[in-house]
């Protein structure tokens, strides 16, 4: 069956620079989120998408923005990044199907 | 904030059933009792829900109490590959689209030979 895909799956950047990460939900899933992990954190999220429109909103800085395209699929932008900003992205989506989210395999964000 | 309290860590020998407790005494009406588990810093991987009554899966079973101030997550025959932290989670029910998951910390459980 087919997955959350996530891209890069690994990611290094330079402090200061912008990076952005994609998300490619299960297919007919039409909500997103996003969660950011820490080393040695729990995940905490950052920001959903339903149907194109931003659902809800966590701890996500003001550098960070993201947006669902029409297809579903959804990137996370990432700007002036700081070393802080080294984490695991996850990546989840959800349909009318059920009632689970699916987690993508994540992408690990090194600023160096 | 996470509305659920986890141990931190157990032990479990491989074979032997695991069985996780959780701690919800807040929990709404409206809202389900979750079960994820991250292996390693993978993604994390549903592993059950259930609103009041007792569920069953390939991969678990969950008991919610009569009240639902408190659940356990049961393993019935522990692997090596079932050593991951497990995350107990309340939420209303995802498919309305309108709630996400918040994690809390979780329990470590580690199986041993």
């Amino acid at each position: 069956a087919a997955g959350v895909i996530q891209s890069p799956r690994h990611l290094i950047k330079e402090k200061r620079e912008t990076a952005t990460l994609k998300c490619y939900p299960i297919p007919r899933h039409d909500t997103v989120y996003w969660y950011q992990q820490g080393p040695g954190q729990d995940p905490q999220f950052l920001i959903s998408f339903y149907e194109k429109m931003q659902s809800d909103k966590g701890s996500i800085p003001d550098r960070f923005s993201a947006q669902q395209f029409s297809d579903y699929h959804s990137e996370l932008n990432m700007s002036s990044l700081e070393l802080g900003d080294s984490a695991l992205y996850f990546c989840a989506s959800s349909g009318p199907g059920g009632p689970e989210a699916f987690f993508g395999q994540g992408t690990r964000l090194t600023v160096v | 904030d996470a509305k659920t309290t986890q141990p931190p860590s157990m032990d479990c020998a491989e074979g032997r059933a695991a069985n996780l407790p959780c701690n919800h005494s807040t929990i709404s009406g409206n809202e389900y009792v979750y079960w994820y588990r991250q292996i390693h810093s993978q993604g994390p991987q549903y592993i059950i829900h259930g609103l009041k009554n007792n569920e069953t899966n390939e991969m678990a079973s969950l008991i919610i109490t009569e009240d639902r101030k408190s659940s356990t997550l049961i393993l019935p025959h522990a692997t090596l590959r079932d050593t991951a932290v497990y995350y107990c989670i309340v939420s209303p029910l995802l498919a309305y689209n309108t709630d996400k998951l918040i994690f809390g910390t979780g329990t470590r459980l580690q199986v041993f030979p």
